[in-house]
């Protein structure tokens, strides 16, 4: 599983509460990455990190935020939930930009 | 910031045939251009990738060239068996501190018997 997990894998929230989806790894590795999956749409970066506190906005940041407090979790925070935010959401980690990225098992995230 | 187009989003082809996937990508700075498989209900697994400083990388069935010049990358699978069913995404990067990998719209490959 390459250290990487993310949790919940599964949730059903409703519109306009906060969400926050866990990403943990065990490899120390510098970068790691937020996608979401969509039919259509393949993965597009929402927000990644290139170090303890260094954040940056993907091409899909708009109501997303995240926290990087330790080297091994990244948090992605939906402010206020909205049904266009359901989606998979998968992590990825990374020693580096032209290195293999490992991805977790991705959370399936449903919003009525 | 990074844009990749891949084509096709679909394709179909009979066991023991090629595939051929391609990307463009516009950021000529990109240096790093991986290819990752994902099978239905899975995570997306890495297969091959290429180096700006490389034209072409072979695995077994797999291979994939990069024309720097024209700014595009392919994947080539020779010899298709039912298990290379599976969504093909293409990526591209560049090695600089605080850039990201950026990921193709997926070709779905469907390989027949």
């Amino acid at each position: 599983d390459a250290g990487i997990t993310q949790s919940p894998r599964h949730k059903v929230t409703e519109t306009g509460t906060p969400v926050t989806l866990r990403c943990h790894q065990t490899e120390n590795h510098r970068y790691m990455y937020w996608y979401r999956q969509d039919p259509g749409h393949g993965l597009r970066l929402i927000h990644y990190s290139y170090g303890v506190k260094d954040t940056d906005k993907g091409e899909v940041s708009d109501g997303y935020s995240v926290s990087r407090s330790k080297t091994e979790d990244f948090l992605l925070t939906l402010e206020s939930a909205t049904s266009s935010q359901t989606s998979v959401y998968f992590c990825a980690i990374a020693t580096g930009t032209n290195t293999e990225a490992f991805f977790g098992q991705g959370t399936r995230l449903t919003v009525v | 910031g990074e844009n990749v187009e891949q084509h096709p989003s679909t394709l179909s082809v009979q066991e023991g045939d090629s595939a051929v996937i391609k990307c463009t990508y516009s950021d000529s700075a990109s240096n790093y251009f991986p290819w990752y498989k994902q099978e239905l209900g899975k995570r997306p697994q890495l297969i091959i990738d290429i180096r700006s400083n490389v034209g072409e990388k072979k695995d077994q069935r797999i291979a994939v060239t990069l024309n720097k010049t024209a700014k595009h990358f392919s994947l080539h699978i020779t010899e298709t068996q039912p298990e290379d069913s599976a969504v093909y995404f293409c990526a591209a990067s560049r090695t600089q501190a605080g850039t990201a990998l950026i990921f193709g719209k997926g070709t779905t490959l469907s390989v027949s018997s």
